[in-house]
């Protein structure tokens, strides 16, 4: 089993639509949990970061943390063509090593 | 600006070559990252290093080899490419060492097919 699960979709929403992501892991060791979004043939880059658990906002961006549940969500507002993207979750161990989830494509449809 | 720049784009190799992918960062970061990215797999850790010359093995490393002579160059190296090596490569880097929530700069990937 890996240790972050993440279902890959794709996932496609209209334009305007609320995006909802979501990982879970099994470690209650993980410590700092972000996501990265990876646009086609480029490399992935950093989101959002959080550490506790909560809400981040960032914008049209909400990273959600539930460590009881060891449940993390995004949620895009007002989703936008431009937000077409795979997007990974991504949790640190205790040794600061990164273990990524499969990735999300979302599309958003004008 | 921040930049990973990595040699190749696109890499056509046969089974049993030796194949180089190079990585560069202009960033004096301390850490460079390997790794393999596959469908429905995400991104998978071969080898990591935090110092010239110092080399981690990841969560893959068997089949590959790196080499950091450089602070700035990390070098991934497939001995004998076999074709369940084909996959993209994306090389990463970052400023601290085991730091939680320093952030990891990626290049632009290297999709390599073995024939």
């Amino acid at each position: 089993q890996k240790e972050v699960e993440q279902d890959p979709g794709p996932l496609s929403v209209p334009e305007g639509a609320i995006v909802s992501l979501n990982c879970t892991y099994s470690n209650s060791a993980f410590q700092y949990f972000m996501w990265y979004r990876q646009y086609s043939r480029k490399g992935p880059e950093l989101l959002m970061y959080t550490y506790s658990s909560g809400n981040k906002e960032d914008g049209r961006f909400t990273a959600q943390v539930d460590k009881s549940s060891k449940y993390i969500s995004l949620f895009i507002r007002d989703s936008q063509p431009s937000d077409s993207a795979t997007y990974l979750c991504a949790i640190t161990d205790s040794w600061g090593k990164l273990q990524f989830g499969a990735g999300t494509q979302v599309v958003v449809t004008p | 600006d921040v930049k990973v720049t990595q040699s190749s784009r696109y890499l056509v190799k046969r089974t049993g070559e030796k194949v180089f992918l190079e990585c560069v960062q202009d960033m004096d970061h301390e850490n460079m990252f390997w790794y393999r990215q596959d469908p429905g797999l995400g991104l998978r850790l071969i080898y990591f290093s935090y110092d010239v010359k110092m080399k981690e093995k990841g969560d893959i490393p068997e089949g590959y080899s790196v080499s950091r002579e450089k602070k700035e160059r990390f070098s991934l190296i497939l001995e004998s490419a076999s074709t369940n090596q084909t996959s993209m490569y994306l090389c990463a880097s970052s400023l601290l060492s085991g730091g939680s929530t320093d952030t990891q700069y990626f290049g632009p990937g290297t999709r390599l097919t073995v024939l």
